[in-house]
C-alpha cells in the first residue's frame, strides 16, 4: 500500500544533542511537510517543500533545518534540542495536481529530550 | 482570536448516538475544509474534505459546511467505540499550501 512512513517512531535525546527526524513516501508526491504537534495542540506546520523549492514558516525557529534530498525523502533536523521541542512530529504529503486540501500523513515520531 | 475555533471537549457519548463536532472560522477565503481523525499516539487520518456550502456524505459520516455563517460540523451516526479519538477540522485557501487546523475535539464513545 502507497503510504507516509516516518522513522523512528520513537526518539529520545538528550538536551542540546542534534537529531534526525526522517520521512518517506511512496505516494509520489511532490509536496512534503513537516508539523510539530505538542499534546492537545493542532498541528503547527515548521516548514515544506514544494518539489525542491523549501518554504519556512515565519515562526519556526533556527534550530530546525530540513532536507529533501529526492522525491521520497524528507529529513527532519534538530540541531540543539531543548527541553520545549518535546513533541510528536508529523510528516505529511499532498500532490500538487489535487492542491494541498489533501495532505497524508505518517504515523509520527514522538520525541523525548531528557 | 485565533483563525479557527474548535472546542477541545471531552465528549462523550454513548454507543450508537448522533455524534455532532464544529467548528467556526473567521477566514472567509477558506474554501476547502477537511475533517483528520486521530487516535492516540497516531498521525490524523483524513475522514473527509469538502469544497461547496452544504452536506457531503460517506458511510456514517457527514461533513456540513456553511460559509455564510463559517461554520463546519461533523455528524457521525451510529457512533461506535472504534470512534472515539480526537477529531481535527482543518482548512485551507485554494492555491495555498498551509493547511490551518482547529485544536482538536477530544471524543469517547462508551460501550
Amino acid at each position: 500500500d502507497a503510504m507516509v512512513i516516518q522513522n523512528p517512531r520513537y526518539q529520545v535525546t538528550q538536551f542540546g544533542k542534534p537529531v534526525t527526524l526522517s520521512c518517506s513516501q511512496t505516494l509520489n508526491h511532490n509536496v512534503m511537510y513537516w508539523y510539530q504537534q505538542k499534546s492537545s495542540q493542532a498541528p503547527k506546520l515548521l516548514f515544506h517543500y514544494y518539489d525542491k523549492d523549501f518554504n519556512n514558516e515565519a515562526d519556526t525557529p533556527d534550530n530546525f533545518q530540513s532536507r529533501r534530498p529526492n522525491t521520497s525523502f524528507c529529513f527532519l533536523d534538530i540541531r540543539s534540542p531543548g527541553l520545549g521541542d518535546a513533541a510528536m512530529y508529523l510528516c505529511a504529503t499532498s500532490r500538487e495536481d489535487r492542491g494541498s486540501e489533501t495532505q497524508y500523513f505518517g504515523p509520527g515520531t514522538r520525541l523525548l529530550v531528557l | 482570536q485565533k483563525e479557527v475555533e474548535q472546542d477541545p471537549g471531552p465528549l462523550s457519548v454513548p454507543e450508537g448516538a448522533i455524534v455532532s463536532l464544529n467548528c467556526t472560522y473567521s477566514n472567509s477565503a477558506f474554501q476547502y475544509f477537511m475533517w483528520y481523525r486521530q487516535y492516540s499516539r497516531k498521525g490524523p487520518e483524513l475522514l473527509m474534505y469538502t469544497y461547496s456550502s452544504g452536506n457531503k456524505e460517506d458511510g456514517r459520516f457527514t461533513a456540513q459546511v456553511d460559509k455564510s455563517s463559517k461554520y463546519i460540523s461533523l455528524f457521525i451516526r451510529d457512533s461506535q467505540p472504534s470512534d472515539s479519538a480526537t477529531y481535527l477540522c482543518a482548512m485551507i485557501i485554494q492555491g495555498a499550501q498551509k493547511l490551518v487546523f482547529g485544536q482538536g475535539t477530544r471524543l469517547t464513545i462508551n460501550p
